[in-house]
């Protein structure tokens, strides 16, 4: 059974720093790996989609990354700004099982 | 595109009341998945459709849960009768059939008390 742990589970950093949220997945037969963002009382917002052939996939400020082999990614923020306090969610799907997700890692950033 | 809708956004029902929550999901869109948010056990499947067809309803805790799929452009998850464990954030979710990335709507915040 697939099973997703997010570290840290919680993160506070000043505005400006660059930071790396993480990810592991106990089954490495993925077909992908999605990153979302979750503000509080909302729904869940899709930020970078990252199939089994890649390595990685960047939008603007973040870069994620993915070695299927060791059964890891890597959320990358940069220059964190206020606005982007969140919970990030980290979710795989891999054979016949639907997206599994972790728990999340909630970041502040402070002003 | 709208994306997925669902409704309603919140609903608060007293304990032994039958519940139904509705989604609309992406038009084209060939998988549906139902998931419940808790603070304690994070997002968890409920069920999931493909092509209208349940294909694994082995997230559903009880069989006062109950999904339906009558079309490609709705389901509804139905909890009956409620009780105040079920209280939860319920979303729904829609995604094309090669499963390029879930689209998530808004959820339904349910409280049972």
């Amino acid at each position: 059974k697939q099973e997703v742990t997010q570290i840290p589970a919680a993160l506070s950093v000043p505005e400006g720093e660059n930071l790396v949220l993480n990810c592991s997945f106990t089954d490495s037969a993925i077909y992908n790996l999605q990153w979302f963002r979750q503000d509080p009382g909302k729904g869940l917002t899709s930020l970078l989609l990252i199939q089994s052939s890649q390595r990685e996939q960047t939008s603007g400020r973040l870069n994620a990354s993915l070695d299927k082999s060791s059964g890891r990614s890597t959320l990358y923020i940069a220059a964190s700004q206020p606005g982007d306090s969140a919970t990030y969610l980290c979710a795989v799907i891999g054979g016949n099982t639907p997206l599994v997700f972790g728990k999340g890692t909630r970041l502040s950033v402070i002003a | 595109d709208a994306g997925v809708i669902q409704s309603p956004r919140h609903e608060v029902t007293e304990m032994g009341q039958e519940v139904t929550l509705r989604c609309k999901p992406i038009s084209g869109h060939n998988s549906l998945f139902w998931y419940r948010q808790t603070m304690m056990r994070g997002l968890e499947l409920l069920i999931y459709f493909n092509n209208n067809v349940p294909i694994d309803d082995s997230g559903m805790p009880e069989d006062r849960f109950s999904a339906k799929m009558p079309n490609a452009s709705f389901s509804t998850l139905k909890i009956q009768p409620s009780e105040p464990r079920d209280s939860a954030v319920y979303f729904c979710a829609s995604s094309p059939q090669d499963s390029l990335g879930y689209t998530f709507g808004s959820g339904t915040r349910l409280t049972v008390v």
